[in-house]
């Protein structure tokens, strides 16, 4: 497998219920993020993770919850959603962290919240 | 006033046309700047990458930055149906360690044969 997978591509989901969106990179990059677009909307940054590192949460309310465990592999867990939480669900990767470092997408995870 | 501003769209143009795309900005510490290309159903798709001003050229596509004026533009030549898609403006400042890239909204472009 090459670029960015993610999984699964389509999830519908009660605001009861706990899921987890999953990504996995294959391009050797160290940084990976998750991002959410709307309709006619610029994609929202949601979280940013370096060397399996933290380093921005973008103001993300707390019923989204990312783990990474490793360089390559980046999830979102989510619980108690909203239906305004419809959207679709980016995950990209850089070599590194940095404005000079171009992003590659995922074909993303259409959530949909009942 | 949004930091980045791209016309929706659609923009409809007949197959061998020139695709004219652009995107407005007011923030002056952008330096970096990139198109990415969106079809249906996937995710964006890194067309071009440029740093400051110029132009640079790849194929059939050519990006062209105006800081002076805050916009920046996106030509596709002998366009394709296969160019189909929406078009997506992102660009990023120097000062931004941890890769916070701005977004336009994005323009849908229809090629039609």
């Amino acid at each position: 497998e090459t670029g960015v997978t993610q999984t699964p591509r389509h999830l519908v989901m009660g605001m009861t219920n706990k899921k987890s969106l999953k990504c996995e990179q294959h391009l050797g990059h160290n940084a990976m993020y998750w991002y959410k677009q709307s309709a006619k909307k610029p994609l929202e940054l949601m979280f940013v993770y370096n060397f399996k590192e933290q380093t921005e949460n973008n103001s993300v309310p707390s019923r989204f919850s990312p783990e990474c465990p490793n360089s390559s592999h980046l999830f979102l867990h989510l619980h108690t959603l909203q239906p305004e939480d419809s959207a679709l669900y980016l995950c990209a990767s850089s070599q590194r962290t940095g404005s000079n470092q171009p992003q590659h997408f995922g074909d993303g995870t259409r959530l949909s919240i009942l | 006033q949004k930091e980045v501003e791209q016309d929706p769209g659609p923009l409809s143009v007949p197959e061998g046309a020139i695709v004219s795309l652009n995107c407005t900005y007011s923030n002056s510490a952008f330096q970096y700047f990139m198109w990415y290309r969106q079809y249906s159903r996937k995710g964006p798709e890194l067309l071009m990458y440029t740093y400051s001003s110029g132009n640079k050229e790849d194929g059939r596509f050519t990006a062209q930055v105006d800081k002076s004026s805050k916009y920046i533009s996106l030509f596709i030549r002998d366009s394709q149906p296969s160019d189909s898609a929406t078009y997506l403006c992102a660009m990023s400042a120097e000062t931004d360690s941890w890769g916070k890239f701005q977004f336009g909204a994005g323009t849908q472009v229809v090629v039609t044969p």
